[in-house]
């Protein structure tokens, strides 16, 4: 069974700091994929970022960048610069490719609760 | 382009009733998924469909059902409520019904409150 594991339940920092979420993940496929989605109070959860299994790349996309290693199964997630706006929690999510499982079925970890103080 | 709409945003309910949420994926999207958020259980997946077909399901028991129609949109029922199902129901639109890779795209939610 896939599972996904965010240890850090909440974190503070002040405006401008780097900060990084961490992820761990579990599966047992070969073949899999990594999101990062967030959610702010309204409710909805916004795409930030997806990897697959099979690129380790690590890349950077204005100030969210992410560090994936299949070593580790770590998927960790970096926001530099931080602004308030970026308050929020963030979820990791995992998908399986299989005859069962489609894109849309997604495992979410328990959500960081991240907190940008000015 | 319009996201993924749901409705109602909020719904107060008493044990035992029943409950249909509404969601409208995006234009073109086919394939809707469904998700119960809660405090205590997190995100959790409940079902999934495509061309009016549920295509994948999660560990809920039967009062939790759903349905797709022929424009992709869909619903989700909950009979014989509990204090258990208050919760965050939210809904995903995908173009297709891919192969892990798909992007979701969420809509803002139906806050349901069991009393």
């Amino acid at each position: 069974a896939q599972k996904v594991t965010q240890a850090q339940t909440e974190i503070s920092v002040v405006e401008k700091e780097d900060v990084t979420l961490d992820c761990v993940y579990e599966t047992r496929d070969t073949t899999y994929y990594l999101f990062w989605y967030k959610q702010p109070p309204s409710g909805e959860l916004v795409f930030l970022i997806r990897r697959n299994s099979f690129d380790e790349q690590n890349e950077i996309s204005g100030r969210y960048s992410w560090n994936f290693q299949k070593s580790t199964s770590s998927f960790n997630f970096t926001i530099t610069a931080s602004q308030v706006v970026d308050s929020a929690v963030y979820f990791c999510a995992l998908s399986e490719r299989g005859a069962e499982t489609s894109g849309a079925r997604l495992t979410f970890g328990e959500g960081t609760q991240l907190t940008v103080n000015p | 382009k319009a996201g993924v709409t749901q409705t109602p945003r909020y719904l107060i309910k008493t044990r035992g009733q029943q409950v249909t949420l509404s969601c409208s994926p995006i234009s073109g999207h086919r394939s809707v998924s469904w998700y119960q958020q809660t405090p205590g259980q997190g995100l959790q997946f409940l079902f999934e469909y495509f061309s009016e077909t549920q295509r994948n399901k999660g560990n809920f028991p039967g009062r939790f059902s759903g349905r797709q129609f022929s424009n992709s949109r869909s619903e989700m029922n909950v009979s014989t409520l509990e204090l258990g199902d208050s919760a965050l129901y939210l809904c995903a639109s995908s173009l297709e019904y891919g192969e892990g890779d798909t992007e979701a795209f969420f809509g803002q939610g139906t806050r349901l409150t069991v009393v």
